[in-house]
């Protein structure tokens, strides 16, 4: 099994609404990542998590909250957002810490806040 | 620090010509290089990737990639592009460490759209 599963695929979400986005995989990868993309961008690293404690946070805000309950899933909690935070959300993993090892990336979330 | 120049933003070839799809890069560290693929509405697909050893690097569908040290260069290659080849591309580069758990950023250029032409 060498998938990446994001769930849900389309969101919906007002912004006074609470929500998350969900990923697993079943690689044994001890490294897992969120990624937010825009339109026409490349993805840009929000979080990453090694050997499920958090290691990097490139100054995203609050309202965005990630959770690693065990090696296998990610999990990010999505409150009060903004219409700016519309975008492709792209959760990936790779085996050790180094991402030079291979990123496998999931399908995404495409979220639109309303 | 490590940067990602991707020349042509959009780039269209006919179908069964040449496809080449620059990159240049920029690091401070040995670097580690890649191409991803991303269809619409898709994540991304690993196409190939540098790390060490043999600087002609072949990946999935078709593409290989030469790294070039003395030019700072992954160009991306494959000699007959089909149809289903129309995507973005995105060549990245890691190496530089991050973290304190030995992370890697990975950086992305900002992409190159390829359509083909029937």
């Amino acid at each position: 099994d060498t998938e990446v599963t994001q769930t849900p695929k389309h969101l919906v979400m007002g912004m006074t609404n609470k929500k998350s986005l969900k990923c697993e995989q079943h690689m044994g990868h001890r490294a897992m990542y969120w990624y937010k993309q825009k339109a026409k961008k490349p993805p840009e690293l929000m979080f990453v998590y090694s050997y499920e404690k958090l290691s990097i946070n490139e100054s995203v805000p609050s309202r965005f909250s990630p959770e690693c309950p065990n090696s296998s899933l990610l999990n990010l909690h999505l409150h009060a957002l903004q219409p700016e935070d519309s975008a492709l959300y792209l959760c990936a993993s790779s085996q050790g810490q180094g991402i030079k090892t291979e990123a496998f990336f999931g399908q995404g979330t495409r979220l639109t806040v309303v | 620090a490590q940067s990602v120049t991707q020349l042509g933003s959009h780039v269209s070839v006919s179908e069964g010509a040449l496809v080449l799809l620059r990159c240049n890069y920029s690091s401070s560290v040995p670097p580690y290089l890649f191409w991803y693929v991303q269809y619409p509405n898709q994540g991304l697909q690993l196409l190939l990737k540098y790390t060490t050893g043999a600087t002609l690097v072949k990946g999935i569908n078709g593409f290989e990639a030469e790294f070039k040290k003395s030019e700072t260069s992954f160009h991306l290659t494959k000699p007959s592009a089909h149809m289903s080849d129309a995507a973005e591309y995105f060549c990245a580069v890691s190496g530089a460490l991050i973290s304190n758990f030995g992370n890697e950023k990975l950086t992305f250029g900002t992409g190159t759209r390829l359509t083909i032409i029937p």
